[in-house]
């Protein structure tokens, strides 16, 4: 059963960085999957971030690209976000997902989750 | 980008009852399409895939039909555990995702 667990701070100080990892157990960071970011303010509804596969390719939602970096550590089996130049409308809880295919057809989806970590930007 | 737009915003409906969802997509997505069911304080749970294929472990009562922009998730029969609200989602040009703004199912 593949596991992801988010861990980073809580607080982040406007204008600052966010900095989550992504831990991943019961499964290999290095398998045909790709790895994202999903957050979700408070009381709303679910933005993706971006994503990254094993190789080190990754794709950004465009409204979020100038300040995201997503990047993999294959040794510890976990990957990360950096989010700069926050401000309020980037609290929100934060969750990695694993998203899988079912061959042949081409799409992928969200199998697993963590179960989030909310992050709160404020000074 | 592709836009999603669920509809209704909220279903209020009684254990029992026929529970119908839609999502529409601003354009094609062929029957690339996901439903999510997410309570609170949880992550979403992936339900339904390439819009009629039920992910393991996901009771019969749940069920997908649509292609192109029109989609539907239907629970012929809603428990007590199904009172959660219901995202859509896709993966656009396989570069970008989105997800529709949701369905609160309440009851009644």
């Amino acid at each position: 059963q593949v596991q992801l667990q988010e861990s980073g701070p809580g607080l982040v100080k406007p204008s600052g960085t966010l900095s989550l990892t992504c831990a991943v157990s019961g499964g290999s960071i290095s398998s045909s999957n790709w790895w994202s970011w999903v957050r979700q303010p408070p009381g709303k509804g679910l933005e993706w971030i971006g994503e990254i596969y094993h190789s080190g390719s990754t794709n950004y939602n465009p409204s979020l690209k100038s300040r995201v970096t997503i990047s993999v550590d294959k040794s510890k089996n976990q990957f990360s976000l950096k989010l700069s130049s926050v401000t309020a409308a980037d609290t929100a809880v934060y969750y990695c997902a694993r998203a899988f295919r079912a061959p042949p057809a081409p799409a992928y989806y969200f199998d697993y989750w963590g179960q989030g970590t909310l992050v709160t930007v404020s000074s | 980008e592709i836009v999603l737009t669920q509809s209704p915003a909220t279903l209020s409906l009684s254990p029992g009852e026929r529970a119908t969802l839609s999502c529409r997509a601003s354009q094609s997505v062929s029957s690339y399409l996901a439903w999510y069911q997410q309570k609170p304080g949880q992550a979403p749970r992936l339900l339904i895939y390439d819009a009629s294929n039920r992910a393991t472990g996901i009771p019969a009562r749940f069920s997908g039909s649509g292609s192109g922009t029109d989609f539907t998730l239907t629970i012929s029969s809603l428990e007590p555990e199904d009172f959660a609200v219901y995202y859509c989602q896709q993966r656009s040009n396989w570069l970008t995702w989105t997800f529709g703004q949701g369905t609160k199912v309440e009851i009644k």
